[in-house]
C-alpha cells in the first residue's frame, strides 16, 4: 500500500463548478501538507501549505486537513478553465535532521475544467 | 531569478549510454533534490541533498548517482542508461521552509 494515496482521474468539470480533491495517508508522522499545481509539461509549483490540522483559504482555494482521518482535501471555487491542470498533493513528516524537506507525493488528480 | 534551471530539456540515449543532468538554483536554498515522474505514479525522489556535502537516498535510487557540486548545483549521473529510465526528471531545491520546494522545468529522457 502506497504511503499516500490519490485518485488521478481524471476529473471533467463545467466553468463554475466546485471542485473537490482529495487525498489520504497512512504514515501518522506527517505534520507538513502542500498542494502542488503542475500545468502541461512544466515543473509543480506550489500552490497551499497547512501545518496540522485545520483549514486554510487562498482565494478560490480551500485546503483543509483532518489528520484524525488521516485525509486532506482541496477546494476550488468558481472554477476557471485556467485551473485545468494535475493537482499533486505532498506531506512531509518536518522532521529536523536530514529528513527535513523531504516530501511523498500522490499519483496526481488530472483536472480539466471546460467552457 | 531563474529559480532552478535544468539541462538538457530533452535527452534520447541508447540502452547502456551514460549521461549526467545538471541542475542548477539561485535562490541560496540548503536543499536540492532529484524526482523522477511517470504517469499514474506521481513524484519520486530518487537522491537529495540536505546541505552542501551531504547527499542521501530517496525512494527509487537503483541506477542514479549524484554530485552536490557546491550549494548552487546538483547533478544527476545515469551511469548505463535502461530503458526503464525513461521519464520526465524533475530537480528541486527547498529553503528554511522545507515543504516548499521550488520545481525546476524538467528534463524529458527517452532511453531506447
Amino acid at each position: 500500500q502506497k504511503e499516500v494515496e490519490q485518485d488521478p482521474g481524471p476529473l471533467s468539470v463545467p466553468e463554475g463548478a466546485i471542485v473537490s480533491l482529495n487525498c489520504t495517508y497512512s504514515n501518522s508522522a506527517f505534520q507538513y501538507f502542500m498542494w502542488y499545481r503542475q500545468y502541461s509539461r512544466k515543473g509543480p509549483e506550489l500552490l497551499m501549505y497547512t501545518y496540522s490540522s485545520g483549514n486554510k483559504e487562498d482565494g478560490r482555494f480551500t485546503a483543509q486537513v483532518d489528520k484524525s482521518s488521516k485525509y486532506i482535501s482541496l477546494f476550488i471555487r468558481d472554477s476557471q478553465p485556467s485551473d485545468s491542470a494535475t493537482y499533486l498533493c505532498a506531506m512531509s513528516a518536518g522532521a529536523g535532521g536530514t529528513s527535513y524537506g523531504k516530501l511523498t507525493f500522490g499519483q496526481g488528480t488530472i483536472l480539466t475544467v471546460h467552457p | 531569478n531563474a529559480g532552478v534551471t535544468q539541462t538538457p530539456k530533452f535527452q534520447v540515449l541508447k540502452t547502456g549510454q551514460s549521461m549526467t543532468l545538471q541542475c542548477a538554483q539561485d535562490m541560496n536554498h540548503n536543499s536540492m533534490y532529484w524526482y523522477r515522474q511517470d504517469p499514474g505514479m506521481g513524484l519520486r525522489l530518487i537522491y537529495y541533498s540536505a546541505s552542501e556535502g551531504t547527499t542521501d537516498k530517496g525512494e527509487v535510487p537503483n541506477g542514479y548517482n549524484v554530485s552536490r557540486l557546491n550549494k548552487r548545483e546538483f547533478s544527476l549521473r545515469l551511469e548505463s542508461a535502461a530503458p526503464s529510465q525513461t521519464s520526465v526528471y524533475f530537480c528541486a531545491s527547498s529553503g528554511w521552509r522545507g515543504g516548499e520546494q521550488f520545481f525546476g522545468p524538467g528534463t524529458r529522457l527517452t532511453v531506447l
